[in-house]
């Protein structure tokens, strides 16, 4: 079975330009997450999913983030315009979540890493 | 909002020594992970603790999550070149969102 499937794997873009990450849960799992990972702050919770709803965007830096999860197959995390300070490395992860107080283990994709110039 | 951290932020380790990683929740854990991540790669999943006291292995690696949930260690035996990396808990947050720790650091010097 395909894991969690992340594109691109390296964006390189200008100031300004609007980058769009995607990511492809694993096949059955209800539960999916956006970190963004820098070596000052480490790995932070951006927003996750469950069923395909948003649950909590606390963690989204700025109104220039947001994420999508159209479908159980497929989520978007778009920011525009960038900015230098967001590059980082975003990861999506997803789960299947047995109960509201545990969940299984999180499966991740292998990052996509965004350079903003 | 939950937080975890952990001690030490890096260690640094001759290959064959053991070593311990520390993890601290300001709240009761439910659930506590474990999690390793290579430089530049994703996270791989270790373990996962649920019961106060519970203890899991794998390999060279154990895991503790402490009696009163809100502190587990992972220590590693006989530590080898292949355990470099970053150790990282990860736990689920009052609002079922899914927190990691601060990270630690490994490497092994052959």
């Amino acid at each position: 079975d395909a894991g969690v499937i992340q594109s691109p794997r390296h964006e390189v873009t200008e100031m300004g330009q609007e980058v769009t990450l995607r990511c492809k849960p694993i096949s059955g799992h209800n539960s999916l997450f956006w970190y963004r990972q820098t070596m000052m702050r480490g790995l932070e919770l951006l927003i996750y999913f469950n069923n395909n709803v948003p649950i909590d965007d606390s963690g989204m830096p700025e109104d220039r983030f947001s994420a999508k999860m159209p479908n159980a197959s497929f989520s978007t995390l778009k920011i525009q315009p960038s900015e230098p300070r967001d590059s980082a490395v975003y990861f999506c992860a997803s789960s299947f979540r047995r109960t509201v107080m545990t969940t299984g283990e999180l499966f991740f994709g292998e990052g996509s890493r965004l350079t903003v110039l | 909002s939950q937080e975890l951290e952990q001690s030490p932020q890096s260690l640094i380790v001759q290959e064959g020594k053991n070593l311990t990683i520390n993890c601290t929740s300001s709240k009761t854990l439910y659930g506590l992970y474990w999690y390793k991540q290579k430089y530049g790669e994703g996270l791989i999943f270790l373990m996962m603790l649920q019961k106060g006291g519970e203890e899991k292995s794998h390999e060279k690696i154990t895991a503790k999550l402490d009696e009163k949930k809100q502190q587990s260690s992972l220590h590693i035996t006989a530590s080898q070149p292949s355990h470099a990396g970053i150790y990282l808990c990860g736990a689920l947050g009052p609002g079922n969102q899914f927190y990691f720790g601060t990270g630690t650091s490994l490497t092994v010097i052959p």
